[in-house]
């Protein structure tokens, strides 16, 4: 089937806006990881969400950061009052399984902050 | 505190020539080592794991726990392998991945 979706994959946003980053995840898994990935980083931890509930949302960088999975499949990350440092990629993932296993990766939104 | 890192930012190598990128991670625990790889214009994907103790494409990482070290190694590079790497780790009771900051190899004909 497919794999990890992310819309957009490009966003271009002025200081100040509000943005919502979408994420659908490989259907039936029930872990679900939001990354962040500066320019020249690796990826790192934001939050992540079993089935529905967010069990650990200690990786994000500020209050102005909101993650859902209201109905535990598709979830948005929500960035209010964006910042330049706020630019990034932003990577979704989902495990079939609790726990540590492979996590499969979506290909990344792209948020640039003007 | 759980980090990872990669000393090498880039790695050159020619085809059929060994390839190693090393990988150091501290971790007061038990850990989990990864190491994903992405290709170019592709998503990033696992490429092994240490419990496996699999061959995957031709490379192999031990987990060496006395250098806390778990670096990926390949005897004859390919041009194919030419890509990005990144070692990760996990806690064995925990989920999510600290990764480190990446190592690009480039492998020339």
């Amino acid at each position: 089937g497919a794999g990890v979706s992310q819309s957009p994959r490009y966003k271009v946003a002025k200081r100040g806006q509000d943005v919502a980053l979408r994420c659908d995840p490989i259907s039936g898994h029930v872990s679900l990881f939001w990354y962040q990935q500066a320019l020249g980083q690796g990826p790192e931890f934001l939050t992540y969400f079993q089935n529905e509930a967010q069990l650990d949302k200690s990786g994000l960088p500020s209050d102005r950061f909101f993650a859902e999975r209201p109905e535990g499949s598709v979830s948005t990350l929500k960035i209010q009052r964006t910042q330049q440092e706020d630019s990034a990629v932003y990577l979704c993932a989902s495990s079939s399984r609790t726990g540590v296993n492979e996590q499969f990766f979506g290909p990344g939104t792209r948020l640039t902050v003007l | 505190a759980q980090r990872v890192t990669q000393p090498e930012k880039l790695l050159s190598v020619f085809k059929g020539a060994p390839v190693e990128l090393k990988c150091n991670y501290s971790y007061s625990g038990s850990p989990e080592l990864f190491w994903y790889v992405q290709y170019s214009r592709q998503r990033l994907q696992l490429l092994l794991r240490h419990i496996s103790r699999e061959s995957i494409k031709g490379f192999t990482a031990d987990l060496n726990k006395g250098e806390t070290s778990f670096h990926l190694k390949k005897p004859f590079a390919q041009e194919e392998d030419s890509a990005m790497y990144y070692c990760a780790l996990s806690g064995i009771s925990d989920y999510k991945l600290s990764f480190g900051a990446g190592t690009t190899v480039t492998v020339r004909a």
